[in-house]
C-alpha cells in the first residue's frame, strides 16, 4: 500500500535560518507531488506541485521553493526565513487522471 | 483554472442535529469533487470523492455528498452529527488531468453538547 512521510512534525526557526522539510511517497511510482501552506485560521494554498523529477511549478511568488531529486522525493526549501513563512506545511500526492490527493501528517512551523 | 467557495467559515450545529456544509466550484469541464476532514494539528482525510455517474455520492462517517451541475455545487451532508465530527472540512477540485487541486478555504464545525 501508499504511503506519504513528512518530517519534521514541528519546527521551530529563528528569521533569517534556512529551510528544509522533506516528504517521501512509498508503493507508487511517478506520482504528482503537492506542497500546500495552511496559516492560521485559513485555507490551503498550494505552494508548488511536481508532476515529474525536476519538474517543478510554483503557485505563488514567494519566499521558498521546491525541488524533486528523485520520483517520491519532494523538498521544500528557503534560504532564509521569514515570521510570515509561520504555517502547517502540507505534502500531497495523486496519481493521474484526477485521483484523490493523500496527505501527510503536516509540519508546524513557526519562525521566532 | 478552477476556484472553489466555501460560504460558511463557522458553523456550530447541536449534536444529533442535520448537517448540511455547502461548496460551490468554477471549472469549465467536468470537475472531480473532493471533500477532506482535518482535525487540529493533523493532516486531511478523505471523506468522498466525485468523479462521474450517481451524482449522491457516498463517504465515510455517515457523510454524503451531492453533485448539482446546474448550481455548480457539491454540498456535504449528514443527517445527524455527533460530537467528534467537530473539525475543519475543506473542498476541493481537481482538473481532469489529475494534476492540479484547488481547495477552498473551509468550514470550521462545532458540535454542541
Amino acid at each position: 500500500s501508499q504511503t506519504i512521510h513528512q518530517w519534521p512534525a514541528t519546527l521551530v526557526q529563528p528569521v533569517g535560518s534556512p529551510l528544509s522539510l522533506e516528504c517521501t511517497v512509498e508503493g507508487t511510482s511517478n506520482p504528482n507531488l503537492y506542497w500546500y501552506r495552511q496559516a492560521a485560521g485559513r485555507g490551503l494554498q498550494l505552494l508548488f506541485y511536481s508532476v515529474g523529477i525536476g519538474q517543478i511549478s510554483s503557485e505563488v511568488p514567494q519566499n521558498l521553493s521546491a525541488s524533486r531529486p528523485q520520483d517520491r522525493q519532494f523538498i521544500l526549501s528557503s534560504k532564509k526565513l521569514l515570521l510570515s513563512d509561520s504555517g502547517f506545511y502540507l505534502c500531497a500526492w495523486n496519481t493521474d487522471r484526477g485521483t484523490e490527493a493523500f496527505f501527510g501528517q503536516g509540519t508546524r512551523l513557526t519562525v521566532v | 483554472a478552477q476556484s472553489v467557495t466555501q460560504p460558511d467559515i463557522h458553523i456550530t450545529v447541536s449534536e444529533g442535529a442535520s448537517l448540511e456544509l455547502r461548496c460551490n466550484y468554477s471549472y469549465g469541464a467536468t470537475p472531480y469533487l473532493f471533500w477532506y476532514v482535518q482535525s487540529p494539528g493533523q493532516g486531511l482525510q478523505l471523506l468522498l470523492k466525485y468523479f462521474s455517474g450517481d451524482t449522491l455520492v457516498q463517504g465515510i462517517k455517515g457523510f454524503e455528498a451531492e453533485f448539482k451541475r446546474s448550481q455548480s455545487s457539491f454540498n456535504l451532508r449528514k443527517p445527524s452529527v455527533h460530537w467528534s465530527d467537530a473539525a475543519e472540512y475543506f473542498c476541493a477540485v481537481g482538473d481532469n488531468y489529475g494534476q492540479n487541486f484547488v481547495f477552498g478555504p473551509g468550514t470550521r464545525l462545532s458540535v454542541l453538547p
